[in-house]
C-alpha cells in the first residue's frame, strides 16, 4: 500500500528532552511538511522540504528542527527550547510541491508532556 | 493573517439533512481545497477548486467559490452519520506554495 507513516502515534516528553518525530512515505513524492494542530484548531505549518536537502521553515518552526536527507523521510525534532509542545503532528507530502497540488496526510503523532 | 475563517465552527443536523460550512479569506488564491478529518486522525482530501472555476461536484460534495466575495462553501448533501468529522478549507495563495487551513467546522450527524 503506499502512504504516510508517522510514528510513534503517541511520544512523551520530558522537560528539557529533545524528541523525534519519524514520518516516512513511499508515494515518491518530493514535497514534505510538518503540521502542529492544536486542540479544536486549525493547521500550522511548522516546515516543509521540497527537494532533499533542503527545506523551509513555516510559521512556527522555533523549537522546531528537520532534516531531509532520504526524499522517502522527513523527520521532525522537538527540541527543548519549544516551551509548549503538546499537541498532535501532522505529516503530509505533495508529488512536487508546486501549486495547485492536493496534500496527502500521515495518521498523525500526539505529544503530550510529562 | 492570512488564515481562512470557517463558518459556523460547530454544525449538529439530523441524518439526511443537508450540511453547509463556509470559508472566507482575505488575499487573492491559486486553489482553495477542504479536507475532511475525523477524530484523532489526519486529514483526507475531499475537493481542489481553482480560483477560475466556480462549483465542483465529487458525489455527495458540491463546492462553490465565489473570488469576488472571497469565499466559499462546501455542502454535503443526505447527510449520513459516518459524515460526522471535521471539515478544513485550506488556502492556497497566489505566490506561496503552501497551504493555509482554516480552524475547521465540527460537524455532528445526528441518527
Amino acid at each position: 500500500d503506499g502512504g504516510i507513516t508517522q510514528s510513534p502515534k503517541y511520544l512523551f516528553r520530558k522537560e528539557g528532552q529533545n524528541v523525534t518525530l519519524s514520518c516516512e512515505q513511499n508515494l515518491n513524492h518530493d514535497a514534505m511538511y510538518w503540521y502542529r494542530q492544536d486542540p479544536g484548531q486549525g493547521l500550522r505549518l511548522i516546515y516543509y522540504s521540497q527537494i532533499v536537502n533542503d527545506f523551509q521553515k513555516g510559521d512556527i518552526a522555533e523549537g522546531y528542527s528537520v532534516s531531509r536527507e532520504k526524499k522517502e523521510s522527513f523527520p521532525l525534532t522537538v527540541t527543548s527550547a519549544q516551551k509548549n509542545p503538546t499537541a498532535f503532528y501532522l505529516c503530509a507530502s505533495t508529488s512536487s510541491g508546486g501549486v495547485q497540488e492536493t496534500q496527502y496526510f500521515g495518521p498523525g503523532t500526539r505529544l503530550l508532556v510529562l | 493573517s492570512q488564515q481562512g475563517e470557517e463558518d459556523p465552527q460547530a454544525l449538529s443536523i439530523q441524518e439526511g439533512e443537508n450540511a453547509t460550512m463556509n470559508c472566507s479569506y482575505k488575499t487573492s488564491i491559486n486553489n482553495l481545497q477542504w479536507y475532511r478529518q475525523n477524530s484523532g486522525r489526519g486529514l483526507v482530501h475531499l475537493i481542489l477548486i481553482r480560483s477560475n472555476e466556480r462549483e465542483k461536484h465529487s458525489g455527495r460534495l458540491r463546492v462553490t467559490l465565489d473570488t469576488s466575495k472571497k469565499s466559499s462553501s462546501l455542502l454535503i448533501t443526505a447527510s449520513r452519520a459516518a459524515d460526522t468529522a471535521s471539515y478544513f478549507c485550506a488556502t492556497e495563495f497566489q505566490g506561496a506554495q503552501k497551504l493555509v487551513f482554516g480552524q475547521g467546522t465540527r460537524l455532528t450527524i445526528n441518527p
